[in-house]
């Protein structure tokens, strides 16, 4: 069965460091999301991408973030310069049309901000 | 703005034991309602979902009945069992339009162990 993959499981950086989280959405699925969840609190929407380009994005998606689909397969998420308040779990998932309403997630990346 | 309210948790139940985990819903719109389920180490997981008022969405013993008029999508199933162990999450998507690609606004999760 497809699935949703994500690397690493997880990251442990310094605060001010740049971060990379990568997905591998499902083939042939065509919208993309990331949301984060803080240890203990709600999971939260970051941001969702179609055809290449930002379709939403939240309040907490600020420019110290950006998504880029580099080659077709993979999904990333860049962190420009890390906070204390960056660790938390990130999931990416796919969607496969907009006459879908199942977001496929990924197993999350845990990160950790020193 | 779109919010969802969960029971508070952790969970505790024994064995065949009825589940019932509350969720209400504030939003926009007609939305479409969801329970995912999030088992050890793994990523979250679509259980169920509706998506319009009096629908009733069922899987692996789970229901959950969606009611426009309490905004609430509660959770049910009538004997648990050691492997429905897990984070359940409710969430709400579709408020602005009738297609799917919205973004999905969760809950924050109710932990449940079942003990044998």
């Amino acid at each position: 069965e497809p699935e949703v993959t994500q690397t690493p499981s997880h990251q442990v950086t310094q605060m001010g460091q740049e971060v990379i989280l990568r997905c591998v959405p499902i083939s042939n699925h065509l919208y993309f999301y990331w949301y984060r969840q803080i240890l203990g609190q709600k999971v939260e929407f970051l941001v969702s991408f179609y055809n290449n380009e930002i379709s939403e994005k939240s309040e907490i998606f600020d420019d110290q973030f950006s998504v880029e689909r580099p080659d077709g397969s993979n999904f990333t998420l860049k962190i420009r310069s890390t906070k204390l308040e960056d660790s938390a779990m990130y999931f990416c998932a796919s969607l496969a049309g907009e006459a879908y309403n199942e977001q496929f997630f990924g197993p999350g990346t845990r990160l950790t901000v020193l | 703005g779109d919010s969802v309210t969960q029971m508070e948790g952790p969970v505790t139940l024994s064995e065949e034991a009825f589940l019932t985990i509350n969720c209400t819903y504030t939003a926009t719109g007609y939305p479409s309602l969801f329970w995912y389920v999030q088992y050890p180490g793994e990523g979250l997981q679509l259980l169920l979902k509706a998506t319009k008022a009096d629908d009733k969405g069922s899987n692996k013993g789970f229901e959950a009945t969606y009611r426009k008029e309490t905004t609430s999508f509660h959770l049910e199933k009538g004997s648990v069992q050691v492997s429905d162990s897990a984070v359940y999450f409710c969430a709400l998507s579709g408020t602005i339009s009738n297609f799917g690609n919205e973004k999905l606004t969760f809950g924050t999760g109710t932990r449940l162990t079942i003990i044998p």
